[in-house]
C-alpha cells in the first residue's frame, strides 16, 4: 500500500522565520514520484515541485528548498524567510510507477500560518 | 500560460438532484483526473482518463459517472446528490499518462448540496 504522512497538522510562525514541512512516504514501487502542492485560502491547488525517486538531488527555488532522502523515505520542504503570502495548506503527494491511471496519493496536509 | 478550466466554479443543488461538472484540460494534455476534497481533508482520487479511455477508478460512487470527449474535455456527472457530496471537485490534466508527468490542477468546482 502507498501512504503519505504529514505529521504536522498546523504550523504557525512569525514572518521572516524559516519553517520546514515534513513529509514521509511509503511505497513498494522502485520508481515513484513525489510532489508538493500549495493550496492558498482561495482554494486552488498550485504545483510547486516534482521529484523522481532516482534523483536524490536537493533543489532550491528562491526561498523554497526541498530535501529528498530515500534512506528515511522523506521529502521535506523548507521555506526560508517566510512571508504572509506563504500562508496556505501544503500537500505532499506520491505517485507510484504501478499506479495505473496515475492517481496521486496525498498526505493530510499541513496548514501554515505566517503572522506579520 | 493556459491552465485547466473548470465550470461552473460554484454550484448549489438540492438533495436528489443531478449535477454536471466540466473540465477543459491544458492544450495538448491528453490525460484528465478528477479528485474530490471534503472540508479540511486531502484530495481523494475519483477517476482518470487517458486518450478518452478510462485509465483508473478510485473511490467514486456508482451515482457518479464521467467521460472524456474527443476534444479531451471531460465531464463528471453526479446523480441523486447527497449532503455528503458537498465538496471541492478538482480536475487535473497532464500530458501522456505514463506516470512521470506532473498533474496540473484547475481552480475547482465548489459543490454545495442542500
Amino acid at each position: 500500500a502507498q501512504k503519505v504522512t504529514q505529521a504536522q497538522t498546523e504550523i504557525s510562525v512569525v514572518e521572516k522565520e524559516d519553517v520546514t514541512l515534513d513529509c514521509v512516504y511509503e511505497t513498494r514501487d522502485t520508481t515513484y514520484y513525489l510532489f508538493w502542492y500549495k493550496q492558498p485560502p482561495s482554494g486552488e491547488l498550485v504545483f510547486l515541485i516534482r521529484r523522481n525517486s532516482f534523483d536524490e538531488q536537493n533543489e532550491i527555488s528562491g526561498r523554497y528548498s526541498w530535501n529528498f532522502q530515500k534512506s528515511t523515505s522523506s521529502f521535506n520542504f523548507t521555506i526560508t524567510a517566510s512571508q504572509v503570502v506563504d500562508s496556505a495548506v501544503y500537500f505532499c503527494a506520491l505517485r507510484g510507477e504501478n499506479n495505473q491511471g496515475g492517481k496521486l496519493i496525498f498526505g493530510q496536509g499541513t496548514e501554515l500560518s505566517v503572522k506579520p | 500560460a493556459a491552465g485547466v478550466i473548470q465550470s461552473p466554479r460554484h454550484l448549489i443543488k438540492e438533495k436528489r438532484e443531478t449535477a454536471t461538472l466540466k473540465c477543459y484540460p491544458i492544450p495538448r494534455h491528453d490525460t484528465v483526473y478528477w479528485y474530490q476534497q471534503g472540508p479540511g481533508q486531502d484530495p481523494q482520487f475519483l477517476i482518470s482518463f487517458y486518450e478518452k479511455m478510462q485509465s483508473d477508478k478510485g473511490s467514486i460512487p456508482d451515482r457518479f459517472s464521467a467521460q472524456q470527449f474527443s476534444d479531451y474535455h471531460s465531464e463528471l456527472n453526479m446523480s441523486s446528490l447527497e449532503l455528503g457530496d458537498s465538496a471541492l471537485y478538482f480536475c487535473a490534466s497532464s500530458f501522456s499518462g505514463r506516470g512521470e508527468e506532473t498533474q496540473y490542477f484547475g481552480p475547482g468546482t465548489r459543490l454545495l448540496v442542500l
